[in-house]
């Protein structure tokens, strides 16, 4: 079975802070693949990226940047800069690699105040 | 490209009255599909998902159904709707027969039964 755990429930920020979001997971799958997902308050989920569990190698995209640590079981998400545009429910997810279902964590709500 | 709708994107129904949502995919032939719902402030849930035509499987027992009657729709249903199945309903997708297992979402439906 799998797990993913986001411990922060909410956090609020001041534009132009950094926010980092925590995704702790578990599985006793070898090879799986892990997500996160954005969704705005017009209720759509954003896919943001999926990053294999044998590449380890951080990820960035703009303002938005990704630490893997399988030795510690966790996929944090970071924004930089923020913007109140960034504000928005993260869901962090977890699929084993032949596996048609993605387990979601219970997403933290990110405000970002002008 | 690949689209996904859903409708409606609103609904209003009182305790007891007879269910019917539908999703459709554009762009990508055989996808894998799912429901899920979202109750107010909460995490995401698997209701169903489907890997072909006519292949449903079910995560939660309750009061709904899911059929996909052609490659690309997918309806949710239920006969007699109950207070507790107000809530955000999401319809994704995913590529089939491809290592890689990111969903992708529609805007959404938001039921309120009354």
């Amino acid at each position: 079975a799998q797990k993913v755990t986001q411990a922060q429930t909410e956090i609020s920020v001041v534009e132009k802070e950094d926010v980092t979001l925590d995704c702790v997971y578990e599985t006793r799958d070898t090879t799986y693949y892990l997500f996160w997902y954005k969704q705005p308050p017009s209720g759509e989920l954003v896919f943001l990226i999926r990053r294999n569990s044998f590449d380890e190698q951080n990820e960035i995209s703009g303002r938005y940047s990704w630490n893997f640590q399988k030795s510690t079981s966790s996929f944090n998400f970071t924004i930089t800069a923020s913007q109140v545009v960034d504000s928005a429910v993260y869901f962090c997810a977890l699929s084993p690699l032949n596996d048609y279902k993605l387990s979601f964590g219970a997403g933290t709500t990110v405000t970002v105040r002008a | 490209s690949q689209t996904i709708h859903q409708w409606p994107a609103t609904l209003v129904q009182p305790v007891g009255s007879p269910l019917s949502l539908e999703c459709t995919v554009e762009g990508t032939s055989n996808p894998n599909l799912y429901w899920y719902r979202q109750a107010a402030g909460r995490g995401l849930q698997l209701l169903f998902y489907s890997v072909g035509i006519g292949q449903i499987s079910s995560e939660v027992p309750q009061n709904l159904s899911a059929s996909r009657p052609q490659d690309r729709q997918f309806i949710l249903s239920s006969k007699k709707l109950l207070l507790s199945d107000s809530g955000f309903y999401l319809c994704a997708w995913r590529i089939s027969g491809r290592r890689r297992g990111e969903q992708y979402f529609g805007p959404g439906t938001r039921l309120t039964v009354t």
